[in-house]
């Protein structure tokens, strides 16, 4: 099992550039998510996919878009990229941990640098 | 407001010296707390999950607690490879997928 994979791993970008950032599971999860993460701050919700055909926003949603493919794979999308974006973002399924709660579990990350 | 928060931001010791990380949180009633390492350039890495005031949850050198407002991970006799940062979650009240992330502690252990 591969778990989580995320592509690129690191990506430059000039301001208005458009890109897709990639993520599949291979774990049979029905959630997936996207996450950003930046220096002393925690991890911040951008989208999440409770299952199959249903996306909703998180925290942090303005200047991204998201795509639920299939059960396996959950893209993200930015549109016009701007240099508050510049962040790493994870990607991120969960699976039934037990007691009625989902346990997420983690993929690498892509570095993006927004010029 | 609903908020995570770790103590201390980084904390270095030697090895062998025995110490806490701690987590504090304000929710309202809580249906999960995980705590989870993340290496750098790496994602984070599932370590626990904590549901209620009492439970205790071990791995290796690795002891996670929890209380009505606070969970600690205590770290016995730690190892150069125990060096990471680790992060503390709570599930959003309301929310079966939605996690409330603390900042992090970032952890140090000299040879």
């Amino acid at each position: 099992n591969a778990g989580v994979t995320q592509t690129p791993k690191f990506q430059v970008l000039k301001t208005g550039q458009s890109m897709t950032l990639q993520c599949a599971q291979d774990m049979n999860h029905n959630s997936m998510y996207w996450y950003r993460q930046d220096p002393g701050m925690g991890l911040r919700l951008i989208y999440y996919s409770a299952s199959e055909g249903t996306t909703d926003k998180g925290e942090v949603p303005n200047g991204y878009n998201v795509s639920r493919l299939n059960k396996r794979e959950f893209s993200l999308r930015l549109e016009s990229a701007a240099p508050s974006q510049t962040s790493v973002y994870f990607c991120a399924s969960s699976g039934w941990g037990g007691q009625g709660r989902e346990t997420q579990y983690f993929g690498p990350g892509t570095r993006l640098l927004v010029l | 407001e609903d908020q995570v928060t770790q103590s201390p931001e980084a904390l270095r010791l030697q090895e062998g010296e025995s110490s806490s990380l701690n987590c504090s949180y304000t929710v309202s009633g809580l249906r999960g707390l995980f705590w989870y390492r993340q290496d750098p350039g790496k994602g984070p890495e599932f370590l626990f999950t904590l549901y209620s005031a009492g439970e205790e949850k071990e791995k290796e050198r690795l002891k996670a607690t929890l209380t009505k407002k606070e969970s600690f991970l205590h770290i016995t006799a730690p190892k150069p490879e125990d060096s990471a940062t680790y992060l503390c979650a709570v599930q959003a009240p309301g929310s079966n997928y939605q996690l409330i992330w603390g900042a992090g502690t970032k952890l140090i252990i000299k040879p």
